[in-house]
Parts: C-alpha cells; sequence; structure tokens
C-alpha cells in the first residue's frame, strides 16, 4: 500500500471548470506538498502547507491532519494547467513521500 | 536566475557501462536529493545528502552512487549493477528539512 494515495489519476476538464485533486496520506506529517510536473518532465513546488489552507492566483490547497487528507482546487481551469500534480508528505527529516500524480488535461 | 541544472537531457547507456548523471544548484541549498520515476509509479528516493561529504541512501539506493564533494553538485552514478536503469531520475535541492524542494528538469536514461 503506498504511503500516499492521490485520486483520480486522470482527469479531462473543460476551459473554465472548476477543478478538484484529492490527496490521503497514512503516515504521520510535518508539511504537505504539491507539485507540477509539466510534459518535459520539469517539476514546480506550487504549495507547501501544514494546516489550513493556502492561495495563489487560481490555485487553493487545503488540508486536514484529522482526516489525513489534503486537495488542490483550480478556478477557471486554462488549458495550461494540463499537467501532472503530484502530492508529497514530509514525515520526517528529509525522507518524503509521493503519489503517483494526477494527470489533468483541460481542453479549450 | 537561480536553480538546478541537470545534464544531459537525455541519455543512453549500453549493458555493462557506468553513466554519470550530472546536477549542480545555484540556490546556496544545502540539502541535495536524487530521485527516479518510473510510469504509473511515484518519485523514489534513491539518495540524499544534507550537507557537503556526507550523504544517506534512500528507499532504492542499490546499483547507484554519488558524491556530495562541493556544495553545488550532487553528481549520480548509475553504475552496472542496477538491473533495470532505463527511468527518468531527477535531482532536487533544498534549504533543510521539509523545506520546499526545487527541481531540475530531470535526466530521462535509456539502455541501447
Amino acid at each position: 500500500k503506498n504511503e500516499v494515495e492521490q485520486s483520480p489519476q486522470n482527469l479531462t476538464a473543460q476551459e473554465g471548470e472548476f477543478i478538484t485533486i484529492n490527496c490521503s496520506y497514512s503516515v504521520g506529517i510535518s508539511a504537505l506538498h504539491w507539485l507540477q510536473q509539466h510534459p518535459g518532465g520539469g517539476i514546480v513546488s506550487l504549495f507547501m502547507l501544514s494546516s489550513g489552507k493556502k492561495k495563489h492566483g487560481r490555485l487553493i490547497a487545503t488540508i486536514n491532519i484529522q482526516e489525513k487528507h489534503s486537495s488542490l482546487h483550480i478556478t477557471a481551469s486554462h488549458p495550461r494547467d494540463s499537467a501532472v500534480y503530484i502530492c508529497a508528505v514530509g514525515p520526517t527529516g528529509n525522507q518524503f513521500y509521493f503519489g503517483t500524480g494526477t494527470s489533468l488535461t483541460v481542453i479549450p | 536566475d537561480g536553480g538546478i541544472t541537470q545534464s544531459p537531457k537525455y541519455l543512453f547507456r549500453k549493458e555493462g557501462q557506468n553513466v554519470t548523471l550530472s546536477c549542480e544548484q545555484n540556490l546556496n541549498h544545502d540539502a541535495m536529493y536524487w530521485y527516479r520515476q518510473d510510469p504509473g509509479q511515484g518519485l523514489r528516493l534513491i539518495y540524499y545528502s544534507q550537507i557537503v561529504n556526507d550523504f544517506q541512501k534512500g528507499d532504492i539506493a542499490e546499483g547507484y552512487s554519488v558524491s556530495r564533494e562541493k556544495k553545488e553538485s550532487f553528481p549520480l552514478t548509475v553504475t552496472s549493477a542496477q538491473k533495470n536503469p532505463t527511468a527518468f531520475y531527477l535531482c532536487a535541492s533544498s534549504r533543510g528539512s521539509n523545506q520546499p524542494q526545487h527541481f531540475g528538469d530531470g535526466t530521462r536514461l535509456s539502455i541501447l
């Protein structure tokens, strides 16, 4: 069993739709990260959070520590949001556990 | 601009050969990491280094070796002992524990 589970694995949306990607984890953590991987392979860190909610532009990340669950929301989705979104948790030290990613395609 | 540079972007290796992947950062980060990504799987940690001249094995270190002689550089050698080396390799760095990691653009290694 993976320490980090993401859903859905694949997601196709029409431009403008509200998108939610979910992440559940089974280990104790000190922080949860949302990452974005573009088709070329490069990864960008979107959020690091340990409680509550963070917002950056059209992206919102929330975490519920008691339920061991986090969500990434994208409002007014755009084709340039098409990417793989990866949830990662950092239990201790430098050890991270990664989800398998959610592949998002936004159609114009 | 600061960042992480991985080279080359694509690498081909003959069976039985060792090959070294380069990772350089100019972010002045203490910690550096190597991950392997396979289709349908999450990133898996190969090695990490928290400080110069020190590194630790990750989950899948067998068949790999690293060095950390300079703060800026953390090269990964894929040895002939690695039975299934074809994968996408990502290098990352961070200021320290549980800090956001900055990733390079990756190196795709294939076996001829």
